[in-house]
């Protein structure tokens, strides 16, 4: 089955500590994007990739990295930089490269980052 | 900035009745609105899509109006089932991002 897969599900990170958040698409999928979901509050875009070896930032990209090296892959570090880490961290991808499409984003089960 | 705004508080109603579920937007003008499920612990998915010259979309149990002149889009589900107890997001589409309200609860009372 075609999808998205995140890992790990769950993540603590120790003050200091960079650490990965995996994402890999089976889809086909020209554009990913990275969102991060706190209670209350709507999903919020940290950074988004159109095509791969090119990316954006979003909203919120302080203290994140990404890269796209392959089309089927987005990873997401979070630097020691970003303060309040403690989120769940939703990873999507869509059909066209355009953001401004109006084409349905396809979402991962997510990775919730606790901080130790 | 550009908002997407969801009734914060959690929508309780019996089975078998219709829910409405709203979504108001803010300082812009979305070519369209999507609307998504969230089940607890995981990723939203797609279940409907209203562009602005559209008054209303249907899927199955499900539709959708957009009003530009109320500013605001409604998703009703009719003949609700337990299984359709989640979270509802809202996401207005423009030519800059797609912008996500923070979703209403809805709980189906057997």
């Amino acid at each position: 089955d075609g999808g998205i897969t995140q890992s790990p599900k769950y993540l603590f990170r120790k003050e200091g500590q960079n650490v990965t958040l995996s994402c890999e698409q089976n889809l086909n999928h020209d554009a990913m994007y990275w969102y991060r979901q706190d209670p209350g509050q709507g999903l919020r875009l940290i950074y988004y990739s159109q095509i791969v070896n090119d990316f954006q930032k979003g909203d919120i990209a302080e203290g994140y990295s990404v890269s796209r090296e392959k089309k089927e892959s987005f990873p997401l570090t979070v630097t020691s930089a970003q303060k309040n880490p403690t989120a769940f961290y939703l990873c999507a991808s869509s059909i066209p490269r355009d953001i401004s499409s109006n084409q349905p984003q396809h979402f991962g089960d997510g990775t919730r980052l606790s901080i130790l | 900035s550009q908002k997407i705004e969801q009734n914060s508080e959690a929508l309780n109603i019996q089975e078998g009745k219709t829910a409405t579920l709203t979504c108001n937007y803010t300082n812009y003008s979305p070519a369209y609105l999507q609307w998504y499920r969230q089940d607890p612990g995981r990723g939203p998915v797609f279940l409907l899509l209203i562009r602005e010259n559209e008054k209303e979309k249907r899927k199955e149990r499900l539709k959708v109006t957009f009003d530009t002149t109320l500013k605001q889009s409604l998703f009703h589900i009719t003949a609700s089932q337990p299984a359709d107890s989640a979270t509802y997001l809202c996401a207005g589409g423009s030519a800059r991002q797609l912008t996500f309200g923070s979703g209403t609860q809805l709980t189906v009372l057997p």
